[in-house]
């Protein structure tokens, strides 16, 4: 069964310091894999896309296919960053539904 | 424009009413959804129209009743609800299934 997996509903760090929001995924295709953000009161954002392999306000997250894992970086966080953070997975096709996470909620400490 | 508009931002509706719920975007997408979101919950899918026809309902009670009149407006019709379908509905679109979506700022629901 597709799977979307966050195993940590809260993350704190400092800012300035390395993060890493983890993602887990089980899925028998070849996935499309997504990291949404969620600031507080603002609408679900399109954080990154494993296909572009880009780097989004300093956050990058690379597929791991072995490993099943999209997992979401960023060398210095920033108390801006501080927001719930979904990773979701796209069956793709006709499909088209997104599998979210449970999400992490992400808070940077001054 | 390059969002995906949801009106009205906040109902509060009795168990009795008809109410609806509208989305607009003008990208050019032919893929819409209907999302709710509990607090705290991630979202959960309720509806995917593919050029304008219903391609996935996701076991929703028929108190929603979702219509695609175009290919630019989505909506959701409300009839005889529960206190426990109180949420946030979330519009997206994408260019086709499949494609990275784009949420609008959701509908807060509140049933008394």
């Amino acid at each position: 069964a597709q799977r979307v997996t966050q195993p940590e509903k809260l993350l704190s760090v400092f800012k300035g310091a390395p993060v890493e929001l983890k993602c887990n995924y089980s899925y028998s295709g070849s996935p499309e894999l997504f990291w949404y953000v969620q600031y507080s009161r603002q609408r679900l954002q399109l954080l990154l896309r494993h296909i572009s392999r880009e780097s989004i306000k300093g956050f990058t997250a690379d597929l791991n296919k072995g490993e099943t894992s999209f997992h979401l970086k960023k060398p210095f966080a920033q108390e801006e960053d501080s927001a719930m953070y979904y990773c979701a997975l796209n069956q793709g096709g006709s499909q088209g539904n997104l599998i979210f996470g449970k999400g992490t909620k992400l808070s940077v400490k001054p | 424009d390059t969002e995906v508009t949801q009106t009205p931002k906040h109902l509060v509706m009795g168990m009795t009413n008809k109410k609806s719920l509208k989305c607009e975007q003008h990208m050019g997408h032919r893929a819409m959804y209907w999302y709710k979101q509990k607090a705290k919950k991630p979202p959960e899918l309720m509806f995917v129209y593919s050029y304008e026809k219903l391609s996935i309902n996701e076991s929703v009670p028929s108190r929603f009743s979702p219509e695609c009149p175009n290919s630019s407006l989505l909506n959701l019709h409300l009839h005889a609800l529960q206190p426990e379908d109180s949420a946030l509905y979330l519009c997206a679109s994408s260019q086709a299934t499949g494609y990275e979506q784009y949420f609008g700022p959701g509908t807060r629901l509140t049933v008394t």
